[in-house]
């Protein structure tokens, strides 16, 4: 069964802590993406990458930082850097230039 | 940049009504137009896509024609269904290699019965 899947469902984040949000893929897809979403906003990018061992930074990188050592998976470290990271992290991959296909998303609060 | 403006929420409407959420945009090139819609407590599911100018796409009795003239890709549905309450995005994707989904910023449905 073909997809992306996301874990965990639900993530808490103690102060100082730093978090790490899985994201796999059996699509054969090159490319891999991060978004936050917040209530009532659009999809915001953090990060993507094109191609094993290579990345590039999205509209909000700061405090995030992530990995591609494998082709099927795109893990997310939410740093302590990042001072608001309660939000919703949702993960897509898709062909090159060709539609995105999203994952179920991890919700992340702070205790 | 990139930009695309949505129809603001909430939209509630009753079973069986027709369905309009409208969606401009601002790109250069031809970039590809997407509708994602998300159910509570989901992730983004692709409603439909087109590519190029005049194409029509459609999936489940939506319906969206990508309008270069007046840069519109607006979302209609002839008669919707308690079933279709949930979030609604409108995106586009640049032609120019940038792989950058640009997203509006969704438009909340709920249908009553």
């Amino acid at each position: 069964d073909g997809g992306i899947t996301q874990s965990p469902k639900y993530l808490f984040r103690k102060e100082g802590q730093n978090v790490t949000l899985s994201c796999e893929q059996n699509l054969n897809h090159d490319a891999m993406y991060w978004y936050r979403q917040d209530p009532g906003q659009g999809l915001r990018l953090i990060y993507y990458s094109q191609i094993v061992n290579d990345f590039q930074k999205g509209d909000i990188a700061e405090g995030y930082s992530v990995s591609r050592e494998k082709k099927e998976s795109f893990p997310l470290t939410v740093t302590s850097a990042q001072k608001n990271p309660t939000a919703f992290y949702l993960c897509a991959s898709s062909s090159l230039g060709e539609t995105q296909y999203f994952g179920p998303g991890t919700r992340l609060l702070v205790l | 940049g990139n930009s695309v403006t949505q129809m603001e929420g909430p939209v509630t409407l009753s079973e069986e009504a027709f369905l309009t959420i409208n969606c401009t945009y601002t790109a250069t090139g031809y970039p590809s137009l997407f509708w994602y819609v998300q159910y509570p407590g989901e992730g983004l599911q692709l409603l439909l896509k087109a590519t190029k100018a005049d194409d029509k796409g459609s999936n489940k009795g939506f319906e969206a024609t990508y309008r270069k003239e007046t840069t519109s890709f607006h979302l209609e549905k002839g008669s919707v269904q308690v079933s279709d309450s949930a979030v609604y995005f409108c995106a586009l994707l640049s032609n120019f290699g940038n792989e950058k989904l640009t997203f509006g910023t969704g438009t909340r449905l709920t249908i009553i019965p």
